[in-house]
């Protein structure tokens, strides 16, 4: 059973508007959020987290937003340029999970100029 | 500048071959983990060490093997290679109990015949 769901494999945007990416959770005893990048041939790079005690963390372009209440997360990029062309994948982890993490299958964001 | 290393980068072996992924990292992090991704399944978790002679099994810890002798070096092995495990390889770490947060190595692609 899937506990951290990326619903959409893909997404294309046009450089310079937002790029909303989601993420859906089932375990109600996640209680922090991840969002890593990753580009072809390389390791994932961490971008932006959150914890349960915040519904919006943000950093540059990017924002995490938290509705514990849906277990529903979402990474916008404001505004996207085309070096932000990559897989991102959602991770998550918490009590009892022993610092695991539990990633999404990712969703692949290509920015168009 | 601490990094994380893994080699080799891409590896052909044969069915039934015993296979060794090295994963070094000079972060001096405590936790340690080897992840396998695959099109449609993300980054699954293989194995993961939280010290020096700990190991733990992972969700897809079939076929494959972890010891920890040092704190820098987690090497992963198949056992008996199988045509199933041609996948991405990924070593990660983390800094210290309750650091969720993971930095990942640059991956192995591994192909077995």
């Amino acid at each position: 059973d899937q506990q951290v769901k990326q619903n959409s494999p893909s997404l294309s945007v046009q450089e310079g508007r937002i790029s909303i990416l989601n993420c859906d959770y089932t375990n109600s005893m996640f209680d922090y959020f991840l969002w890593y990048k990753k580009y072809p041939a390389e390791g994932p790079t961490f971008l932006i987290s959150i914890s349960s005690i915040k519904d919006k963390n943000e950093d540059g372009r990017f924002t995490v937003f938290l509705n514990k209440s849906a277990k529903h997360l979402s990474l916008h990029i404001v505004p996207s340029q085309p070096g932000d062309s990559a897989v991102y994948f959602c991770a998550a982890s918490g009590r009892g999970s022993n610092y695991k993490l539990t990633f999404g299958k990712g969703t692949l964001l290509t920015v168009n100029p | 500048d601490a990094e994380i290393t893994q080699s080799p980068r891409h590896k052909i072996t044969e069915t039934g071959r015993q296979v060794t992924l090295a994963c070094h990292q000079t972060w001096n992090h405590n936790n340690m983990f080897w992840y396998r991704q695959d099109l449609g399944h993300g980054l699954r978790l293989i194995h993961y060490s939280y010290g020096v002679q700990d190991t733990n099994k992972g969700e897809v810890s079939d076929g494959y093997s972890v010891s920890r002798s040092n704190t820098e070096d987690l090497p992963l092995t198949l056992e008996s290679a199988a045509s199933s495990q041609t996948s991405v390889y990924f070593c990660a770490s983390s800094e210290r109990p309750g650091q969720e947060t993971q930095y990942f190595g640059p991956g192995t692609r591994l192909l077995v015949l």
